[in-house]
């Protein structure tokens, strides 16, 4: 059964710094991973995914990279901002889909 | 890309009662998933539910709690029986789409309060 782990579970930054989000997951046979962000009492926003053949997405200040082989994907934000303060959950999908609990971003002015 | 509509978007339920949640797709799709959160924690997959097929429950969640039926390609439905205040939780429908099935799109959640 997959497991995925996100690390930290809580992230505080001062505006503007660089910060990355770590995902691992124990099966290797994935088909994607994507990550989300989830506001408080707001649902899920896909913000990028990666297919098994990947290595790494890109969106605006966001990137993720996958390492398939080693079990592990990382969220890289770039120039934080108090906006990005939400939950971001990676997701891995196979023949089913599992979430990690998710990082708590906290970036303050 | 995928549209997804869930009713009831809230509600608030009385103990014993059950509830039906419904979760409209605008496309076609195999995969479904519903996947439970409670307060403060993180999401729980409760069943896959693939046309065609018995849906499949996770450990801990058991067909007369949460009874599925998957009658289309476009619909589903999740009931949460015997409703209790543990029962208290957003209850996502989310889909399997694209070439792989497996771009993944959520509803924007049924939040249950059991009083």
């Amino acid at each position: 059964k997959q497991e995925v782990t996100q690390i930290p579970a809580a992230l505080s930054v001062p505006e503007g710094e660089n910060l990355v989000l770590n995902c691992s997951f124990t099966d290797s046979a994935i088909y994607n991973l994507q990550w989300f962000r989830q506001d408080p009492g707001k649902g899920l926003t896909s913000l990028l995914l990666i297919q098994s053949s990947q290595r790494e997405q890109t969106s605006g200040r966001l990137n993720a990279s996958l390492d398939k082989s080693s079990g592990r994907s990382t969220l890289y934000i770039a120039a934080s901002q108090p906006g990005d303060s939400a939950t971001y959950l990676c997701a891995v999908i196979g023949n089913d889909m599992r979430f990690g609990a998710g990082t708590r971003l906290t970036v303050k002015p | 890309s995928a549209v997804i509509s869930q009713k009831p978007s809230r509600d608030i339920c009385q103990r014993g009662t059950s509830l039906t949640i419904q979760c409209q797709v605008d496309s076609q799709v195999t995969m479904m998933f519903w996947y439970r959160q409670q307060p403060g924690q993180s999401l729980t997959l409760i069943a896959t539910a693939n046309q065609g097929s018995e849906a499949t429950y996770e450990s801990g969640f058991v067909i007369d709690k949460f009874p599925i039926s998957r009658p289309n390609l476009t619909f589903s439905t999740l009931t949460v029986s015997n409703m209790s205040p543990e029962d208290s939780s957003i209850y996502l429908c989310s889909v399997g789409f694209g070439s792989s099935g497996n771009t993944i799109y959520f509803g924007e959640g049924s939040w249950l309060t059991v009083v």
